[in-house]
């Protein structure tokens, strides 16, 4: 089936510090690949995404390259704000015609300033 | 332009009453969607409707009722609520076509709490 692994646990860092957050998938065909970030008592917001093998996208200051050979999707930023405490989640849709997203569990980054 | 809309913002229920969150979008989209986010396990998928007039299960449909009422608002029922249903549902829509995959758009969320 389709699933999204994200590393465990919550990343704690300091400001301007780099921030990689890792994100695997598994799925059946040609899966669409996004990055989702929740703000403190909000819904979810898209941040950036990829449709296609070596697609990169871009937002923000992130971003993430689709890499089909270690099906991998991970999320980076060089230069982290206090502003960018949030809840990231990797999504990927892989359900032709219904537009279904398949979420991992999340990732709590919290920058110190 | 609201987005999509959720209602009540928070409620709390005793084991066994029931209660239908509502949820509403004004961007036109096809597709809506309901999920429950819990700790340490992301988002899970309950119901979602792919076009007016249809609903299909998700992940956890189990305790769940949804209600497609016209092309903008997709409402979630809990007919008998449990413990386990305490979480933060979301609804969220987004256009839909075969060969395309377009984002979606979340509410802000409602906080259940079932005592």
């Amino acid at each position: 089936g389709n699933s999204v692994t994200q590393m465990e646990g919550p990343v704690t860092l300091s400001e301007e510090a780099f921030l990689t957050i890792n994100c695997t998938y598994t799925a059946t065909g040609y899966p669409s690949l996004f990055w989702y970030v929740q703000y403190p008592g909000e819904g979810l917001q898209l941040l950036l995404k990829a449709t296609k093998a070596d697609d990169k996208g871009s937002n923000k200051g992130f971003e993430a390259t689709y890499r089909k050979e270690t099906t991998s999707f991970h999320l980076e930023k060089g230069s982290v704000q206090v502003s960018d405490s949030a809840v990231y989640f990797c999504a990927l849709s892989a359900y032709y015609g219904n537009n279904r997203l398949a979420f991992g569990k999340g990732n709590q980054v919290v920058v110190i300033p | 332009n609201a987005g999509v809309t959720q209602t009540p913002k928070f409620q709390v229920l005793k084991t066994g009453q029931s209660m239908t969150l509502q949820c509403a979008q004004d961007m036109n989209h096809n597709s809506m969607y309901w999920y429950r986010q819990d700790p340490g396990m992301g988002l899970r998928l309950i119901y979602y409707s792919a076009s007016e007039g249809t609903t299909d299960k998700g992940e956890v449909p189990n305790g769940y009722n949804v209600s497609r009422l016209n092309k903008r608002e997709f409402s979630l029922r809990l007919e008998s609520a449990a413990p386990s249903q305490t979480s933060v549902y979301f609804c969220a829509s987004s256009e839909a076509a075969a060969d395309v995959t377009y984002e979606q758009y979340f509410g802000p969320g409602t906080r259940l709490t079932v005592t």
